[in-house]
């Protein structure tokens, strides 16, 4: 069965750092794309980040020099290295796999966790 | 960035009714097109792709139709459990953009 199970959001001041983990089990993450994506409270849905599983990452412009995506393939885990943090980055933070048929980078996501709250705030 | 505009936001339905949901880009996508079902506290679950490729699992009462820049997704008989918020993707072009949700309300 696959399953994905995110951790490590909470409280942070404008300007901390916070490191979100996804933990996976019935598949691997380095045989995947996998993506970080975002739903601010009472909004849609927007892409963060994806690592493409040759190792490649993409992330989007608001991104970009303050989120790093990574993984460990020996823990089968997805990470999210936010520093920098702004109040507009609080969102719940899903991990996601990218259809395994692909090789784009830019793909629909067929499994998804439960997602992680993320608040920045002083 | 292509824009996804979903309509209506909302949509009082009863089951057992037909409910009949429209996205739209900004920007032709080809059929580069997936629906997405979250209900409250959960991630979102893939419903079709393609624009009208069932997702393992979806019961054959969702369907979805469209390309270009027109898109629908039809519910044709509505089960309590279909009561949520329903999203749109395009992933033609990076980033790929979701439109801002229809919720299905009794």
């Amino acid at each position: 069965e696959v399953r994905l199970v995110e951790s490590g959001g909470g409280l942070v001041q404008p300007g901390g750092s916070l490191r979100l983990s996804c933990a996976v089990s019935g598949f691997n993450v380095n045989d995947n794309f996998m993506n970080w994506v975002r739903q601010a409270p009472g909004k849609g849905l927007e892409w963060v980040s994806v690592i493409h599983s040759g190792g490649s990452t993409y992330e989007v412009d608001s991104v970009r020099g303050r989120f790093t995506i990574s993984r460990d393939n020996s823990n089968n885990t997805l990470y999210l290295q936010m520093n920098r943090l702004r109040a507009d980055d609080t969102a719940v933070y899903f991990c996601a796999r990218g259809d395994p048929s692909t090789l784009s980078k830019v793909h629909f996501c067929d499994h998804w966790g439960q997602g992680t709250l993320v608040t920045v705030s002083s | 960035e292509i824009v996804m505009t979903q309509s209506p936001v909302t949509l009082s339905v009863s089951p057992g009714e037909r409910a009949t949901l429209s996205c739209r880009a900004s920007h032709s996508v080809s059929r580069n097109l997936a629906w997405y079902q979250q209900k409250p506290g959960q991630g979102p679950r893939l419903l079709i792709y393609t624009a009208s490729t069932r997702a393992t699992g979806v019961p054959d009462r969702f369907s979805g139709s469209g390309s270009g820049t027109e898109f629908t997704l039809t519910i044709s008989s509505l089960q309590s459990e279909d009561f949520a918020v329903y999203f749109c993707q395009q992933y033609n072009n990076w980033p790929g953009t979701f439109g801002q949700g229809t919720k299905l309300d009794i």
